[in-house]
């Protein structure tokens, strides 16, 4: 049982590049998510997935884009990079689970990271 | 724009001290966890905690969640090397599969 894997682990990139992340996860969980980790900012949201062939915007999408189409994975594309898009990138899933009182939590699992630079 | 805050965002301190972590936001969360996460790693589940109110302990670490659910405190007993690492609290929103997480702090516990 792997978890939550990304490929690659780390990438340099020129400026106007492109390129795309894999995350992949072997606990059939519905939910995915992508996010990026900077200094002092902590972990913001990028895109998610509540299932396969569904996708939705996060906190800070613009240009990034993303697919589900199969449940176990979730890309993450950068058609154009920019410096600013220079980071920590972590992939996440989670199993919808209900509480004994009804609520939902979102208890979610991590991959090792991938860690991009953008010349 | 939803924010959680966590106070301190960096703590070095003795082995054998107690430490306290908070989060605080002015939104209600359906849940709240926290995470460690440790160099070049990703974070990893500590605990989680729905109810207002509610107390979960896991060995020295003692997790409260705000009776209104808007706040969260994270509680070392007698810290060890080993608690080294950044924690981060996570707020899952109404409808349970957004989160926003705090910035983190980062602790260092020296020998």
């Amino acid at each position: 049982n792997a978890g939550v894997t990304q490929t690659p682990k780390f990438r340099v990139l020129k400026t106007g590049q492109s390129m795309t992340l894999l995350c992949a996860q072997d606990m059939n969980h519905e939910y995915m998510y992508w996010y990026r980790q900077d200094p002092g900012m902590g972990l913001r949201l990028i895109h998610y997935s509540v299932g396969e062939g569904t996708t939705a915007k996060g906190e800070v999408p613009d240009g990034y884009n993303v697919s589900r189409l199969k449940k176990q994975n979730f890309l993450l594309g950068l058609e154009s990079a920019a410096p600013s898009q220079t980071s920590v990138y972590f992939c996440a899933s989670s199993l919808r689970r209900t509480s004994r009182s009804g609520v939902l939590s979102n208890e979610q699992f991590f991959g090792p990271g991938t860690r991009l630079t953008v010349l | 724009t939803q924010l959680l805050e966590q106070s301190p965002q960096f703590l070095s301190i003795q082995e054998g001290e107690n430490l306290t972590v908070y989060c605080n936001s002015s939104s209600v969360f359906s849940s709240l966890q926290w995470y460690r996460q440790e160099p070049g790693e990703g974070p990893v589940l500590l605990v989680t905690v729905v109810t207002g109110g509610e107390v979960k302990k896991l060995k020295r670490l003692t997790f409260q969640f705000g009776d209104a659910r808007k706040d969260s405190s994270l509680h070392i007993t007698a810290a060890q090397p080993g608690d080294t690492g950044l924690y981060l609290c996570a707020g899952a929103l109404t409808g349970g599969f957004k989160t926003i997480f705090g910035a983190g702090t980062r602790l260092f516990v020296k020998a």
